[in-house]
């Protein structure tokens, strides 16, 4: 399968703070990408989808302006948490949609990164 | 209604044995049905897609009701390794939509 990597892993800022996650497919190109979250026991939940040289899209209920996306090149996308505060410690999770050509396209998921806001 | 219901459980199942669990989707148009296993604190890893016809992967089996709207997993002869949550994923097209993800239903498998 292909490979998709996040950086940071796992991070602690303090309230107030911003935090840039980084997406990476490392063997395919990915027009789209997609940031998830996932609180505990709880699902993974959309916030948006990433597109290569254009503007996220964002899922209702998602600020734009405080989960700022940037997909520069068809390889990485980057989530920044603006302005942290605890409520954003989550899981975060990207995907990288990897075009077969065929009906379905398969998704490959980063390992996530785990924000823990002070 | 949620979009994908699934039973959290937990389901401790004795190793060795057939466990099988169902997800339900409420959007009629969906496209495409997989599932995912997820270990604790790990990202989602797909297990299966889920096929009209069903489909068997070794000791997994997919399959797919769309009169019903609902897809199940059968898991037979479990073993320890199992044990994760398995997530139940529906795609319901649009073009750069993602995917949706059910809550997962915990599998404990037991010696």
């Amino acid at each position: 399968g292909a490979v998709v990597s996040q950086h940071p892993s796992w991070v602690i800022c303090k309230s107030g703070t911003s935090v840039k996650i980084e997406c990476r497919s490392l063997d395919f190109q990915a027009t789209t990408m997609f940031w998830y979250r996932q609180f505990p026991k709880q699902s993974l939940m959309l916030m948006a989808t990433s597109n290569e040289g254009s503007k996220a899209t964002y899922e209702q209920g998602v600020e734009k302006d405080k989960f700022l996306i940037n997909h520069a090149s068809l390889t990485l996308s980057t989530l920044t948490v603006t302005s942290a505060h605890p409520e954003d410690s989550s899981f975060y999770i990207c995907s990288a949609r990897k075009t077969s050509g065929g009906a379905t396209d398969t998704q490959y998921f980063g390992p996530g990164t785990r924000l823990t806001v002070l | 209604r949620k979009e994908v219901e699934q039973d959290p459980g937990p389901f401790n199942v004795p190793e060795g044995a057939t466990v099988a669990f169902n997800c339900t989707y409420s959007n009629s148009a969906s496209q495409s049905f997989f599932w995912y296993r997820q270990d604790c604190r790990k990202e989602p890893k797909l297990l299966m897609s889920v096929y009209s016809s069903g489909n068997e992967d070794g000791r997994f089996t997919a399959q797919l009701n769309r009169a019903s709207q609902y897809i199940s997993l059968l898991i037979r002869d479990s073993k320890l390794s199992d044990s994760a949550t398995y997530l139940c994923v529906v795609y319901s097209g649009g073009g750069a939509d993602g995917l949706t993800f059910g809550k997962g239903t915990h599998l404990i498998i037991q010696p």
